[in-house]
């Protein structure tokens, strides 16, 4: 079974200042990769997915990830932090060979301090 | 509909009551999840839909959990017989076709207390 690993519970950060947030995967076979977002009293929001083409994929609101399969890593960046993206992010994970479960991490609290 | 919504948005009730959440998808979407996110957690996977069909109901945690989507289009989970360990946000998310490449939408979800 898949399994992801968000390092960072939570992660604060000042107002533009580079955002960082770590995601770990294990499986043997590369998994499709997302990140989603959470708002308070929202439902979950996909702000990047990765599906094989470009390993470096860019999301909404100014933010990217990167594949890195030797590191089995799929890590969150955004280059400057804005008041607006202090939420909770979760990174997910879809088994390629059976599609239709989605393995979740526990997620991050980013808060941006002004 | 535009998005997917599930109500009620909260609903408290007492242990060994039963409880029927209500998810509406997008009405173009084929697939249906549900989920149940504790608290500090990320959300665990219940089981899907597609259509009215149910492949997978694996993660359910025991026979007191059911579901159904009769009509391919609203789904409900039931709980039978609530227990407090029963107490979290439950979320209810659809997709185009099911792939494994493709975008899962969230409804708001519904935060169950069982006192």
């Amino acid at each position: 079974a898949q399994s992801v690993t968000q390092l960072g519970s939570h992660v604060s950060v000042s107002e533009g200042a580079l955002v960082l947030l770590r995601c770990n995967y294990s499986s043997s076979v590369p998994p499709y990769l997302f990140w989603y977002v959470q708002y308070p009293n929202q439902g979950l929001q996909l702000l990047l997915k990765y599906t094989s083409a470009a390993t470096l994929v860019k999301g909404i609101n100014g933010f990217e990830a990167e594949f890195k399969k030797s590191e089995t890593s799929f890590h969150l960046t955004k280059p400057s932090a804005h008041m607006s993206d202090a939420a909770e992010y979760f990174c997910a994970v879809s088994d390629r060979n059976t599609g239709n479960q989605f393995y979740f991490g526990t997620g991050t609290s980013l808060t941006v301090i002004p | 509909g535009a998005g997917v919504s599930q109500s009620p948005r909260y609903k408290v009730t007492k242990r060994g009551q039963d409880v029927t959440l209500r998810c509406d998808p997008i009405s173009s979407h084929a697939t249906l999840y549900w989920y149940q996110q504790a608290l500090g957690q990320g959300p665990e996977f219940l089981t899907y839909f597609n259509y009215e069909a149910q492949p997978d109901k694996s993660g359910l945690p025991s026979d007191r959990f059911s579901a159904e989507r009769p009509e391919g289009s609203i789904s409900t989970l039931t709980i039978q017989r609530t227990e407090q360990r029963d107490s979290a946000m439950y979320r209810c998310a659809s997709s185009l076709a099911g792939a494994a490449t493709d975008t899962q939408y969230f409804g708001p979800g519904t935060r169950l207390t069982v006192l």
